[in-house]
């Protein structure tokens, strides 16, 4: 049990579905991260919130919507998927001290594997 | 554009062997260095976050060690046992960013009985 808890553990979804995958830490933290891990290739960071305001967007396509009601839950919206967007979905969060977040670990939950058919 | 290079990509040994393997980094803009063990179907775990040139870290059989200067850490595993089997992440905070780390392909270690 690391604290973070992800759902659904497994999504299988048309192009044209609307889903949402959700994220919960008990930790108390104050940062929260989305994470995309695709067939051999390094973890990649999707977004971050820090006290439930957005502080990354890397570069994701707006088909992928994050929003962060408070700071343990975080929910990833996604909609008009491509084929190209199965993948493991990773939530993770960690403490921020002082603006340096960097050099706290992150706890990460077990992931939601999607499949877009 | 941020690489955090891991080496071996893969690696077998037998039980009681001691190992070890290589992440190497940009040594500009550092704040710090992750390790993580990602076991298959968990989540991956946090070993190590190391910030100082120097740095040498220790959790039970696992150590690691960190040269900001080179860019590079090494992590050690002694007396290798079949649950060490996972996959070793490292990762380094991304340019100036406080809060994105960069994450490397990892080391998969398989430990044999």
């Amino acid at each position: 049990e690391t604290g973070v808890t992800q759902t659904p553990r497994h999504l299988v979804m048309g192009m044209t579905n609307k889903k949402s995958l959700k994220c919960e830490q008990h930790l108390g933290h104050n940062a929260m991260y989305w994470y995309k891990q695709s067939a051999k290739k390094p973890l990649e960071l999707m977004f971050v919130y820090n006290f439930k305001e957005q502080t990354e967007n890397n570069s994701v396509p707006s088909r992928f919507s994050p929003e962060c009601p408070n700071s343990s839950h975080l929910f990833l919206h996604l909609h008009t998927l491509q084929p190209e967007d199965s993948a493991l979905y990773l939530c993770a969060s960690s403490q921020d001290r002082g603006g340096q977040a960097s050099n706290q670990p992150q706890h990460f939950g077990d992931g939601t594997r999607l499949s877009i058919l | 554009i941020l690489n955090v290079e891991q080496s071996p990509q893969s690696l077998h040994v037998q039980e009681g062997d001691s190992t070890n393997f290589t992440c190497s980094f940009p040594s500009s803009n550092f704040y710090a260095l992750h390790w993580y063990r990602w076991e298959t179907a968990k989540s991956p775990e946090a070993l190590f976050v190391m910030t100082l040139n120097g740095d040498e870290k220790k959790k039970g059989r696992i150590s690691a060690t960190l040269n900001t200067k080179e860019g590079y850490s090494y992590l050690y595993i002694k007396g290798s046992q079949p649950e060490d089997s996972a996959t070793y992440l490292c990762a380094r905070n991304s340019g100036g960013s406080n809060y994105k780390l960069t994450f490397g392909k990892g080391t998969l270690l398989t430990v044999n009985p």
